[in-house]
């Protein structure tokens, strides 16, 4: 059965560093997202991709988030300075269609950042 | 804005047990969609079901029940006859029309953690 896969795992990072999240989305799939967790709070939307460009992002997503498709296959999440706050489960997420179109959402298994 | 609230942090219940679990929310949209999805211990997400805002009927998937109400802006998830490998977090999600009209965000709520005791 196809997945969302992600890389890596884990990331333990230094504040001020830069990370890269990386995502393959399930292959026949046009809508890309990433979300957060935060230890034991709910999942919050970061921004949506679609055609090559952001589709929407929530106030989350400043200007420390970048997100990229650099080829046919990834998707990637770039957090140029990372802060103590940015500690997180991060989740990619691919959708055949938009949510409004299809709903089902297909999540990857997460990426743990861990920002020291 | 759009505001999903699960009420019910933590619910414990003896296997074998039915339980709901509450989601209410809040929305400007007319046409709008609602999901649930499962948090198993192992962290992803799992999805459940997603119910289309025109479409109030319930459905009944196994052991597995939604009762969508318009009138109460509730979609309520019931687990029968409840077992161990029931127990993770819940979240109840919400979806609207974007304005730019494309790809979404889900609203999620905070979640109700189901504990199954053997």
């Amino acid at each position: 059965e196809p997945e969302v896969t992600q890389t890596p795992s884990h990331q333990v990072t230094q504040m001020g560093q830069e990370v890269i999240l990386r995502c393959v989305p399930i292959s026949n799939h046009l809508y890309f997202y990433w979300y957060r967790q935060i230890l034991g709070q709910k999942v919050e939307f970061l921004v949506s991709f679609y055609n090559n460009e952001i589709s929407e992002k929530s106030e989350i997503f400043d200007d420390q988030f970048s997100v990229e498709r650099p080829d046919g296959s990834n998707f990637t999440l770039k957090i140029r300075s990372t802060k103590l706050e940015d500690s997180a489960m991060y989740f990619c997420a691919s959708s055949v269609l938009g949510t409004v179109n299809t709903g089902e959402l297909f999540f990857g298994e997460g990426s743990r950042l861990t920002v020291l | 804005a759009q505001k999903v609230t699960q009420a019910q942090t933590e619910i414990s219940v003896v296997e074998k047990e039915d339980v709901t679990l509450d989601c209410v929310y809040e929305t400007r949209d007319t046409t709008y969609y609602l999901f649930w999805y499962k948090q198993p211990p192992s962290g992803e997400l799992v999805f459940l079901i997603r119910r289309n805002s025109f479409d109030e009927q319930n459905e009944i998937s196994g052991r597995y029940s939604w009762n969508f109400q318009k009138s109460t802006s509730s979609f309520n998830f019931t687990i029968t006859a409840s077992q161990v490998v029931d127990s993770a977090v819940y979240f109840c999600a919400l979806s609207a029309r974007p304005r730019g009209g494309g790809a979404d965000g889900l609203t999620f709520g905070k979640g109700t953690h189901l504990i199954i005791q053997p």
